[in-house]
């Protein structure tokens, strides 16, 4: 597809559950960011890859946040033991400059 | 830490009138990005403004960037049920590592 690609759309997990969130950036993007937005709320930042240099993980919350990215393209946030807190939606979006920043649909994330 | 405060958080309006959204910080940023977001989908970039005291039209949008790139404004003309949605600013790092400082949002709801 042309845009960035997440998945699931929709996830429905249990507290102290895992999870992984899958997000396919724009081939061609070296950049690949995470977001978390609260309903109705603005974007915070949790993580940032950029080519092959050590990620920004200056706004995970909490040590069960971990992403990866694998092969500089596809990459996966994945929350251990999840908390009701951690309910919201998390956003992929790849640049490949370091301004603009092409945003997927998120996924949704319902901790019971 | 920067922060993007954003002004007013809601507001509701009649078709054909006008309004103006802030972006106020304490902080320089080296751009400032304004997003639409719909429900359900990610945010979709509207316009960046890099130059201190730089004015951009997209059609009905006047977007502007304060002299000293530590504010912004976006000014939406005879506004339409269509410009319905969430805006959101965002400051790019001082670091200029291409992570993006969200403001809190504006939900604006046009009535016909």
């Amino acid at each position: 597809g042309a845009g960035v690609s997440q998945s699931p759309s929709n996830k429905v997990t249990e507290k102290g559950k895992d999870v992984e969130l899958r997000c396919d950036p724009i081939s061609g993007h070296t950049a690949l960011y995470w977001y978390r937005q609260s309903l109705g709320q603005g974007l915070e930042f949790l993580i940032y890859f950029q080519g092959n240099s050590a990620p920004d993980k200056s706004g995970l919350p909490s040590d069960r946040f971990s992403a990866e990215r694998t092969g500089g393209s596809v990459s996966t946030l994945t929350i251990q033991r999840t908390q009701q807190e951690d309910s919201a939606v998390y956003l992929c979006a790849s640049s490949r400059g370091r301004i603009e920043q092409f945003f997927g649909p998120g996924t949704r994330l319902t901790v019971l | 830490t920067q922060l993007l405060e954003q002004s007013p958080q809601f507001l509701s309006i009649q078709e054909g009138e006008n309004l103006t959204v802030y972006c106020n910080s304490s902080s320089v940023f080296s751009s400032l990005q304004w997003y639409r977001q719909e429900p359900g989908e990610g945010p979709v970039l509207l316009v960046t403004v890099v130059t201190g005291g730089e004015v951009k039209k997209l059609k009905r949008l006047t977007f502007q960037f304060g002299d000293a790139r530590k504010d912004s404004s976006l000014h939406i003309t005879a506004a339409q049920p269509g410009d319905t949605g969430l805006y959101l600013c965002a400051g790019g790092s001082s670091s200029n590592t291409g992570k993006l400082i969200f403001g809190q949002g504006t939900t604006l709801q046009v009535k016909p």
